[in-house]
C-alpha cells in the first residue's frame, strides 16, 4: 500500500518567492497533520484537518502560511512570501479518526525547504 | 502547547551496552507513543501505551509508561548499530499529538 506521499522532497527558493507543499494522505485515513521540523525547536504542529476540515491552526506561524484541503486526497500548505527562517523540512502525517487517541501517525518522507 | 522533553538530548554509546531515554512533562496524556525517525525519513511509531503504570517490550526495547501519565522511559538493552536514529515521543490530547524534544542515539559499532 502507498503511504503518504509529499512533494516536492527538496525545494530551494530565493527569498520573497511563494512555496507550494503537497500531501497526499494515505486512502482511508480522514485526519491529516502539517509538522515542521528544525534543529532548535524540533517537531511542531503546524495545523490539522478532520474531515477535510481545519480544526487547529494555532500553530501556523504567521499569515504568510496557509493550508487547504479541497478533497479527503489532497493537501496544500502554502508560504507566501518566503523568508530564510522558514527553511526546515515539512512533513505531512495521516492517522484515521478514532474516538480514543491511540491511533498511529504515519509519515511522509518530508519536504526539505531551503529559503536563501 | 503540552510541553515533553526528552533527556538526554544527544546521546553516543557503544554496541552491547545499555541505555535509557526519558520523556516529561507536566501534563497528563490519554497516551504516549513512541517514534524512531531515521535520517531522510519520516517518524514510524514504536510502541503506544495508554495505561499508568503499562510496561511494553518490543524485542530489546522496554517502554513505560509512568503511573500518573506524564511520564515515559524507553530502556533499549545490549543496543546495536541499527538502533541509531532520532527517538521522539508524543503525548496525545484532544486529536492531537504533541511531540518530545527528540534524543539523538548513536551506537558505535
Amino acid at each position: 500500500d502507498a503511504g503518504v506521499i509529499q512533494s516536492p522532497r527538496h525545494e530551494v527558493t530565493e527569498m520573497g518567492q511563494e512555496v507550494t507543499l503537497r500531501c497526499k494522505p494515505i486512502s482511508g485515513h480522514n485526519s491529516l497533520f502539517w509538522y515542521r521540523q528544525t534543529m532548535m525547536r524540533g517537531l511542531e504542529l503546524l495545523i490539522y484537518f478532520n474531515n477535510n476540515v481545519p480544526i487547529d491552526d494555532s500553530g501556523m506561524p504567521e499569515d504568510r502560511f496557509s493550508a487547504k484541503m479541497p478533497n479527503a486526497s489532497f493537501s496544500t500548505l502554502k508560504i507566501q512570501p518566503s523568508e530564510p527562517r522558514d527553511s526546515a523540512v515539512y512533513f505531512c502525517a495521516s492517522r484515521r479518526l478514532a474516538t480514543t487517541n491511540t491511533g498511529e501517525l504515519f509519515f511522509g518522507e518530508g519536504s526539505r525547504l531551503t529559503v536563501l | 502547547t503540552q510541553l515533553l522533553e526528552q533527556s538526554p538530548q544527544f546521546l553516543s554509546i557503544q554496541e552491547g551496552e545499555n541505555l535509557t531515554v526519558y520523556c516529561n512533562s507536566s501534563s497528563v496524556f490519554s497516551s504516549l507513543q513512541w517514534y524512531r525517525q531515521e535520517p531522510g525519513e519520516g517518524p514510524v511509531l514504536l510502541v503506544t501505551v495508554v495505561t499508568g503504570g503499562e510496561v511494553k517490550k518490543l524485542k530489546r526495547l522496554t517502554f513505560q509508561f509512568g503511573d500518573a501519565r506524564k511520564d515515559s522511559s524507553l530502556h533499549i538493552t545490549a543496543a546495536q548499530p541499527g538502533d541509531t536514529g532520532l527517538y521522539l515521543c508524543a503525548g496525545a490530547g484532544g486529536n492531537q499529538f504533541y511531540f518530545g524534544t527528540g534524543t539523538s542515539l548513536t551506537v558505535i559499532p
